[in-house]
């Protein structure tokens, strides 16, 4: 175990709505990263989130976005969902550029 | 652009059979390169992780090989288990940023290993 929590485990959507998906980070861990892994492909980088601001992000919309609050959790909302967004979505905490500790992932299917 | 790529895409090798997994990458500026271990359906979990200078790590039946010269890293499982049936996946991370202070990781697609008796 990583020590990194992730909720819910499973998550049904319809397309259009609007999901939020959190994660807390290993005690002690001060960055927060978001992937969104396809079945059968590599997790694709989200965005990173150091100290409660926005530290990098991928190629994807604005309509996802995040947050990190004071003690190093953090969410990931997702407006307007597409089909295309069904994934696992997966996050991972570390300090700072450490090595990155994931979690179990969220399963999000999108009808 | 950023990319790692994984060779073979998926392996059948029987138990107590040793195997070798590629890993060839084109990340700038590299910062550290590390084998992860995938379940089905679960997080990724670290196995190895190498710096510019490090040419090879071992975390038990687990070695990795980096050559940052010609960009390549390899992945040795000996005597395999069936409990080591998952992906393994090869990520780079390049620092960037004003102050290199923050690092990008780029994935690859992974190897699908399952290990049969």
């Amino acid at each position: 175990e990583t020590g990194v929590t992730q909720s819910p485990t499973h998550l049904i959507k319809t397309r259009g709505q609007q999901v939020t998906l959190r994660c807390s980070s290993q005690s002690g861990h001060n960055t927060v990263s978001w992937y969104q892994q396809a079945l059968g492909q590599g997790p694709q980088f989200i965005f990173q989130y150091y100290r409660e601001e926005e530290n990098g992000r991928g190629n994807f919309p604005p309509r996802f976005s995040g947050l990190q609050f004071p003690n190093y959790s953090s969410e990931l909302n997702v407006n307007a969902l597409e089909l295309d967004d069904s994934a696992l979505y997966l996050c991972a905490s570390s300090l700072h550029t450490d090595t990155q500790y994931f979690g179990p992932g969220t399963r999000l299917t999108v009808l | 652009k950023n990319q790692v790529e994984q060779s073979p895409q998926s392996l059948i090798i029987l138990e107590g059979k040793n195997c070798t997994l590629q890993c060839n990458y084109t990340v700038s500026p590299f910062s550290n390169l590390r084998w992860y271990k995938q379940d089905t359906g679960r997080g990724p979990v670290s196995l190895t992780i190498m710096t510019f200078s490090e040419n090879t790590k071992s975390n038990g039946r687990y070695t990795a090989t980096l050559d940052a010269d010609t960009k390549q890293s390899s992945l040795h499982i000996t005597a395999s288990q069936l409990s080591d049936s998952a992906s393994y996946i090869c990520v780079v991370s390049a620092k960037y940023g004003d102050t290199g202070t923050a690092s990008k990781l780029t994935f690859g697609t992974g190897t699908r290993l399952q290990v049969t008796l």
